[in-house]
């Protein structure tokens, strides 16, 4: 059974700090994995997929990394800001149903 | 473009009632899933349609039913309503279907807040 674990589960930093979110799942075949993020009382936005033969992906100044073999990904925030701070989901997509399983998130607030 | 919408954004029940959940996609998406997400956990996926027809379930008992309209619409019924059933409902669209090849983003709406009382 897929289960995913994102550590930590809550992290306050001061503006301007170069930050690492870390998710990890338990089965190595999945087709993808995306990263979200959520505002609170609000829906998800997606913001990276990974296809499972790529190593990484880039946005702006995101940056997500997935090692599929070792079951991890990292999600990487450069010069973090105040409208940072949000709800950060990692989801990984088994290839059926659009079923993502997702983490717990990891709660960020970035403080001026 | 619009994005995925849900209506109501918030509803109010109390124990045994009925309650549908309204999702119109992205335009030209014909993919789209329900997922329930408990405060403080990530969501938990319920159905899956593609196409008009339903393409997937999780693990929720038969009072959760849903349903894909021709314009690709989807509504979540949910009967006899418990107080476990308070959640954030939210509906994702896709492009493409399932499977290996489609890789593409889902799109997630605002969700409807639930409360049973």
């Amino acid at each position: 059974k897929q289960e995913v674990t994102q550590i930590p589960a809550a992290l306050s930093v001061p503006e301007g700090e170069n930050l690492v979110l870390n998710c990890s799942f338990t089965d190595s075949a999945i087709y993808n994995l995306q990263w979200f993020r959520q505002d609170p009382g609000k829906g998800l936005t997606s913001l990276l997929l990974i296809q499972s033969s790529q190593r990484e992906q880039t946005s702006g100044r995101l940056n997500a990394s997935l090692d599929k073999s070792s079951g991890r990904s990292t999600l990487y925030i450069a010069a973090s800001q105040p409208g940072d701070s949000a709800t950060y989901l990692c989801a990984v997509d088994t290839g059926g149903y659009n079923k993502l399983i997702f983490g717990a998130g990891t709660r960020l607030a970035v403080h001026p | 473009d619009a994005g995925v919408t849900q209506s109501p954004t918030h509803l109010i029940k109390t124990r045994g009632q009925q309650v549908t959940l309204r999702c119109s996609p992205i335009s030209g998406h014909k993919s789209v899933s329900w997922y329930q997400q408990v405060l403080g956990q990530g969501p938990q996926f319920i159905f899956q349609y593609y196409e008009k027809e339903e393409r997937g379930r999780g693990n929720f008992p038969d009072r959760f039913s849903a349903r894909q309209f021709p314009n690709y619409s989807s509504e979540l019924n949910v009967n006899a309503l418990l107080l476990g059933d308070s959640a954030l409902y939210l509906c994702a669209s896709r492009m493409g279907g399932q499977g290996p090849r489609e890789n593409s983003p889902l799109h997630f709406g605002n969700g409807t807040r639930l409360t049973v009382t």
